[in-house]
């Protein structure tokens, strides 16, 4: 199956910097990707979604200028966790799907294994 | 998206079948069921997917009601590495592109008693 990887697997970093979190399809291209966040012991809500070439669209409650998203080839997507506070700590997780064209499997979604932010 | 039903939490003897129900009785005739699982402090992995026909992988089975109203899916001979929570999505197939979005519930938490 296809693989997605996603890096950093763990961040701690202090209240107020900001957080990259990089989210790579290995051996396919991906159109879109999608970000999730997950608390703990708690379902994955998704963020947005994050189209190569446009502009992320976002779900509702989620602010667009904190979880800036940049898609800006067909393998890679970034999300920005701006000016990090202790509420933003959770697990992200990133997930792409084929693009088009790609057999039947573009019905399935591959997930990144989540990165861990801790905000002191 | 048309909701599913899973029970919170079930468990399992090593190396015995699981069966792990899902009830979706408002699914639509585009709606394909997908289940996913995600391990301890993974990100979800696809398992299997299917429309009406029951479905083999090498991961599971998919068995499909004839009226499609619930689902079940099979672990023929569940290892610890399966303990995880199990999600049952339905998905829409004439979802338009880029806008394929999963909602995911609570799953089914499984556990795999040695």
């Amino acid at each position: 199956g296809a693989v997605v990887s996603q890096h950093p697997s763990r961040v701690i970093c202090k209240s107020g910097t900001s957080v990259k979190i990089e989210c790579r399809s290995l051996d396919f291209q991906a159109t879109t990707m999608f970000w999730y966040r997950q608390f703990p012991k708690k379902s994955l809500m998704l963020m947005a979604t994050s189209n190569e070439g446009s502009k992320a669209t976002y779900e509702q409650g989620v602010e667009k200028d904190k979880f800036l998203i940049n898609h800006a080839s067909l393998t890679l997507s970034t999300l920005t966790v701006t000016s990090a506070h202790p509420e933003d700590s959770s697990f992200y997780i990133c997930s792409a799907r084929l693009t088009k064209g790609q057999g039947a499997e573009g019905n399935i979604q591959y997930f990144g294994a989540g990165t861990r932010l801790s905000v002191l | 998206d048309a909701k599913t039903t899973q029970p919170n939490s079930m468990e399992s003897n090593e190396e015995e079948p699981v069966h792990l129900p899902c009830n979706h009785s408002t699914i639509s005739g585009t709606d394909y069921i997908h289940w996913y699982r995600q391990l301890p402090s993974q990100g979800p992995e696809y398992v299997i997917h299917g429309l009406t026909s029951n479905v083999n992988n090498r991961m599971a089975s998919l068995a499909i009601a004839e009226d499609r109203k619930s689902s079940t899916l099979i672990l023929h001979r569940a290892t610890l590495r399966d303990a995880a929570v199990y999600y049952c999505i339905l998905r829409d197939v004439r979802m338009r592109l880029g806008n394929e979005k999963l909602t995911f519930g609570t799953g089914t938490r499984l556990t795999i008693i040695p």
